[in-house]
């Protein structure tokens, strides 16, 4: 089934730990995306790979780093976990960034809690 | 700076319509989406537009006014299944989705 997963669905983690959100599409689309959604705020870009070998930062990258070794795989590493960043992490895709027309995808989502 | 706007709340009686409005301010403009996210699930795609107008899909229609820097979704024949978040996007010239908090819906029987 064509779609996007991540793993794990949900975490409880101490803090200072380090840990890695894994995200996984079969859409072969070329842009990837990481956001944390928190209660009264809208989605929040972490970090976005238009293509396989390049990121970027989006509006909340601090504590966080991303890579792409393929077009398949996006994980997001918090190097070092904070209570603030306990949120819902969705991985999302689409077919390229730059199409005005273009639609992400979003995988179920991560539950964190950092303690 | 770039905001979207929409109520954090509305209510509505199953069979109904309710129109859902959302203003933006963002750097640049590249189009407007809206997605349906319920409770506990990810966020799935309803529509975009980009050019004045209404664009119609089913039961769902959504509308843009680029000069105003507004767009609704409007929803008729409300069914319980509806309930659910509305998130409003912008898309800005960096072709970035600012989203909006989003809009829960209730529908009542």
């Amino acid at each position: 089934i064509a779609g996007i997963t991540q793993a794990p669905t949900s975490q409880i983690l101490a803090a200072g730990r380090r840990m890695t959100l894994r995200c996984t599409q079969d859409m072969r689309h070329n842009a990837m995306y990481w956001y944390r959604q928190d209660l009264g705020l809208g989605l929040r870009l972490i970090h976005y790979s238009n293509t396989a070998g390049t990121t970027g930062k989006g509006e909340v990258p601090d504590g966080y780093s991303v890579s792409r070794a393929n077009t398949d795989d996006f994980p997001l590493t918090l190097a070092s976990a904070v209570p603030s960043q306990t949120s819902v992490y969705f991985c999302a895709s689409s077919d390229s960034r730059s199409a005005t027309t273009d639609t992400q995808y979003f995988g179920p989502g991560t539950r964190l809690t950092v303690l | 700076g770039q905001n979207i706007d929409q109520p954090t709340e509305m209510t509505a009686t199953e069979g109904a319509i309710v129109q859902i409005n959302c203003t933006y301010q963002t750097s640049g403009f590249n189009g407007l989406f809206w997605y349906q996210q319920h409770a506990g699930e990810a966020p799935t795609f309803l529509s975009y537009n980009v050019l004045d107008g209404l664009e119609e899909k089913g039961r769902f229609s959504s509308f843009l006014s680029r000069s105003k820097g507004y767009s609704y979704l409007l929803l008729k024949e409300l069914q319980m299944k509806d309930s659910a978040s509305y998130l409003c996007a912008a898309m800005d010239s960096n072709y970035q989705l600012i989203w909006g908090a989003g809009t829960k819906l209730i529908i009542k029987p």
